[in-house]
């Protein structure tokens, strides 16, 4: 067990709906990712938040939108939804900002999200 | 981005030394190496990071060419639990965290 929490752990929707995943991070960490991992396209980073600010930003679409709030959690919003974001969402989380010198992100177990 | 290279699939024995290899031949002089591990259903682990010297922590050792262009993960004793996809990461900025993982090496371990 990773210390990161995320709900939901199965979520099935329609195309053109709107979905928000949740991720908490682990006690004392500021920096949370988002990744989605499909069968095409492998693990991606999305986007991070340190302290509730955006810190990097990865292949995030225009429909999909994030933040984290002052409890540290943070939420993940996919809209307009497609057939091709059916996908799983890996939420993880790490002591600092980042940056190359800090190698531990610790991941959630993951949200599968299954659009029809 | 710099960008790394590993083999699809790798096999070994239960109870043997395993050498995970990873080529990264346009690395930065700031990017720190970093290997995760995806063991079935479940989201990525830290196994291990470094720089330039070789580390050793509990799960594995890291051991880094000197002129950095690769680097090998070593697992000394697989076990049935070590068969996962192991990534090789280079850090892709300073400001935050910013991964780009490959496809990565399928491990099978053998009892």
């Amino acid at each position: 067990d990773s210390g990161v929490t995320q709900t939901p752990k199965h979520l099935i929707t329609a195309t053109g709906q709107r979905v928000t995943l949740r991720c908490s991070p682990r006690s004392g960490d500021l920096s949370v990712y988002w990744y989605q991992q499909s069968l095409d396209q492998g693990l991606q980073f999305l986007i991070q938040y340190y302290n509730g600010e955006e810190r990097a930003k990865g292949n995030i679409l225009e429909r999909f939108s994030a933040q984290q709030f002052p409890d540290l959690h943070s939420e993940l919003n996919l809209s307009s939804l497609e057939l091709g974001d059916s996908a799983l969402y890996f939420c993880a989380s790490s002591v600092g900002p980042g940056g190359t010198g800090q190698g531990e992100q610790y991941f959630g177990p993951g949200t599968r999200l299954t659009v029809t | 981005d710099a960008k790394t290279t590993q083999p699809n699939s790798m096999e070994s024995n239960e109870e043997e030394p395993v050498h995970l290899p990873c080529n990264h031949s346009t690395i930065s002089g700031t990017d720190y190496i970093h290997w995760y591990r995806q063991l079935p259903s479940q989201g990525p682990e830290y196994v291990i990071h470094g720089l330039t010297s070789n580390v050793n922590n509990r799960m594995a050792s890291l051991a880094i060419a000197e002129d950095r262009k690769s680097s090998t993960l070593i697992l000394h004793r697989a076990t049935l639990r070590d068969a996962a996809v192991y990534y090789c990461i280079l850090s892709a900025d300073n400001y935050g965290q910013n991964f780009v993982f490959g496809p990565g090496t399928r491990l099978s371990v053998l009892p």
